[in-house]
């Protein structure tokens, strides 16, 4: 079964700092991958995606993650983190083929920005 | 284009009861997704239904079911309500084809049992 994990359910980091939130998946075959961002009482918004192709994927607002078969990784970074950055962040994985239509989700990320 | 809409966005019911909820996905997306979100539990896959098929099914109680209609708008029910049922009801449409894999977000029913 897939698995996602999102190491860290909280992340603090200082405004202008580098956001680093940490994903990692467990399949047999590379999924496909996605990031999204929670604001309070709202859905999910989707921030960017992996399917096949170039393994650095850059999504909106300034936030890119890195794609690494060796790893198992697909960490989300942002290299200047602002006020408005701060919400709970969901990393989650499709198989692809007709299973495509369901996501399995980490736990998700709060992340906290101070001033 | 305008997004995914859920209707209603708050329900208060009673324990035994029984709920629908309502998602109308982005116009031309064939394929919704329902999920549920509890903070126990996290996000957790309900169903997905393609041209008014399930074609994916997660691992919940036959309580909760759901169908699509011709017009690709997506009904889920819960039977017999129980306080776990609790949540936070997303649907999520896409287009359904292999070349475009995201899952677009509404924004969500807040279900509450008593």
């Amino acid at each position: 079964a897939q698995s996602v994990t999102q190491l860290g359910s909280h992340v603090s980091v200082s405004e202008g700092a580098l956001v680093l939130l940490r994903c990692n998946y467990s399949s047999s075959v590379p999924p496909y991958l996605f990031w999204y961002v929670q604001y309070p009482n709202q859905g999910l918004q989707l921030l960017l995606k992996y399917t096949t192709g170039a393994t650095l994927v850059k999504g909106i607002n300034g936030f890119e993650a890195e794609f690494k078969k060796s790893e198992t990784s697909f960490h989300l970074t942002k290299p200047s983190a602002h006020m408005s950055d701060a919400a709970e962040y969901f990393c989650a994985a499709s198989r692809g083929g007709t299973s495509y239509g369901k996501l399995t989700f980490g736990q998700g990320t709060i992340l906290t920005v101070h001033p | 284009k305008a997004g995914v809409t859920q209707t209603p966005r708050y329900l208060i019911k009673t324990r035994g009861q029984q709920v629908t909820l309502s998602c109308s996905p982005i116009s031309g997306h064939r394929s919704v997704s329902w999920y549920q979100q509890t903070p126990g539990q996290g996000l957790q896959f309900l169903f997905e239904y393609f041209s008014e098929t399930q074609r994916n099914k997660g691992n919940f109680p036959g309580r909760f079911s759901g169908r699509q209609f011709s017009n690709s708008r997506s009904e889920m029910n819960v039977s017999t309500l129980e306080l776990g049922d609790s949540a936070l009801y997303l649907c999520a449409s896409s287009l359904g084809r292999q070349s475009s894999y995201e899952q677009y977000f509404g924004p969500g029913t807040r279900l509450t049992v008593t």
